[in-house]
């Protein structure tokens, strides 16, 4: 089973809102991964968690938020977005955080900011 | 500074042929190469994968092949089948030894096979 399940799978808010989405995956995988694609692009690195812990920061603003509460789940907290930041929004897991080791993707979730 | 390039944005093959699609990378640091298949609204869905120190690898229908003095590597699927249609990632990463650096994919190559 590879199986990366993300919610929701769609999520439109303002630019005022607070929303979170949510990523699980229970492979026993130790490093979880945000990714945003925009269309016609190529996905691109948000961050990292390695056993729980922020490993890297792609220089992202700090108005997205990430949070691993534990090994299988990974949060993606979002606050006075912009427009710009409409895009798919992926969640990846790996055994571990090793470049042989091969990342799953989730399905993504949609976010539209009005 | 793109490091990985896929510089076929597409490509159409008839069912039942070959399909070749290439790609090319400039971080000679990279040291596992992987291949994702991509349908529209869905996340990238892992195919196969091969590490520098082989030059080929084959799973079923689809094999990788990797030239590192050329820095290219190509992914074969043979016969290709209509349900192949879809765009194609190439991504390449380098380990802690090799400067760590996170997955990088290239910008893709949308296939249609066509029936």
């Amino acid at each position: 089973d590879t199986e990366v399940t993300q919610t929701p799978k769609h999520l439109v808010m303002g630019m005022t809102n607070k929303k979170s989405l949510k990523c699980e995956q229970h492979m026993g995988h130790r490093a979880m991964y945000w990714y945003k694609q925009k269309a016609k692009k190529p996905p691109e690195l948000m961050f990292v968690y390695s056993y729980e812990k922020l490993s890297i920061n792609e220089s992202v603003p700090s108005r997205f938020s990430p949070e691993c509460p534990n090994s299988s789940l990974l949060n993606l907290h979002l606050h006075a977005l912009q427009p710009e930041d409409s895009a798919l929004y992926l969640c990846a897991s790996s055994r571990q955080e090793r470049s042989t080791d091969t990342q799953y993707f989730g399905p993504g979730t949609r976010l539209t900011v009005l | 500074d793109q490091q990985v390039k896929q510089n076929s944005p597409s490509l159409s093959v008839q069912e039942g042929r070959i399909s070749i699609l290439n790609c090319d990378y400039t971080n000679s640091m990279f040291d596992y190469f992987l291949w994702y298949k991509k349908y529209p609204a869905e996340g990238p869905t892992f195919l196969i994968s091969i590490s520098s120190i082989k030059d080929k690898n084959e799973d079923g229908r689809f094999t990788v092949f990797l030239n590192k003095s050329a820095k290219h590597l190509s992914l074969h699927i043979v016969p290709s089948q209509p349900g192949d249609s879809a765009v194609y990632f190439c991504a390449a990463s380098a380990g802690r030894n090799s400067g760590n650096t996170p997955l990088v994919f290239g910008k893709g190559t949308r296939l249609s096979v066509i029936a």
